[in-house]
């Protein structure tokens, strides 16, 4: 069973407006969650994340909202631009240390 | 800051033949490492998760005779795929965690052709 879900396999904005990229998770012991990008013929990088003991974290124009509840959290990129064009996986994480990716979400903005 | 080398970038081998990725970490030290193997759909698969002083834990359908890992000291690691096939292929990733509950810092990856 796949830990973590992402909603979406592509997206595409418009530069300027706002990505929202969807993430759900299995294990209610996750109690972190990064999200890392991802450029062709690089690997992941961390732009930012979230414990589970909060529902926002911000970080310029990059925003998690995190639901424990619900089990589901989502990245929102404002403003978006066409260099944030990438792959973007959400992943969790739990006391064992093991790090779960989501399958990711192809993000492309167009100008 | 903290920084993860892996090599080679790439290669290519013949099916049935072995080949060692390297892992490095410069800047930190590297309590934890894991590998994974991203495919060409792009999914991660976690193989094994190596921590220092402790067992080196594979996950399910990876074994320690498929992909033996070194762990010598807290800079370094390595990983050997034994007699790859066809799917083996895809980008082996190294992500390296310095303090517990730290993020990992990944490396570029080592990507696999095998013909």
């Amino acid at each position: 069973q796949q830990q973590v879900r992402q909603s979406s396999q592509s997206l595409t904005v418009w530069e300027g407006e706002t990505a929202i990229l969807n993430c759900s998770y299995e294990n209610s012991a996750f109690d972190y969650f990064p999200w890392y990008q991802q450029f062709p013929g690089e690997g992941p990088a961390l732009l930012i994340a979230i414990r589970s003991v909060s529902d926002k974290k911000e970080d310029g124009r990059f925003t998690i909202f995190f639901n424990k509840r619900e089990k589901n959290l989502s990245l929102h990129i404002k403003d978006s631009q066409p260099g944030d064009s990438a792959t973007y996986f959400c992943a969790a994480k739990g006391s064992n240390n093991r790090i779960f990716f989501g399958d990711g979400t192809q993000l492309v903005v167009k100008p | 800051g903290a920084l993860v080398y892996q090599y080679p970038r790439r290669t290519i081998c013949k099916s049935g033949t072995s080949m060692r990725m390297e892992c490095q970490a410069v800047g930190f030290q590297a309590t934890s490492v894991a590998w994974y193997r991203q495919s060409p759909q792009k999914t991660f698969e976690l193989i094994a998760l190596s921590t220092v002083n402790s067992a080196i834990k594979y996950e399910q359908n990876f074994t320690q005779e498929k992909f033996p890992i070194s762990h010598p000291n807290l800079s370094f690691s390595s990983m050997t795929v034994l007699n790859a096939y066809l799917e083996d292929r895809g980008l082996y990733l190294c992500g390296a965690q310095g303090a517990a509950n730290s993020d990992y810092t990944f490396g570029s990856g080592t990507r696999l052709l095998v013909i």
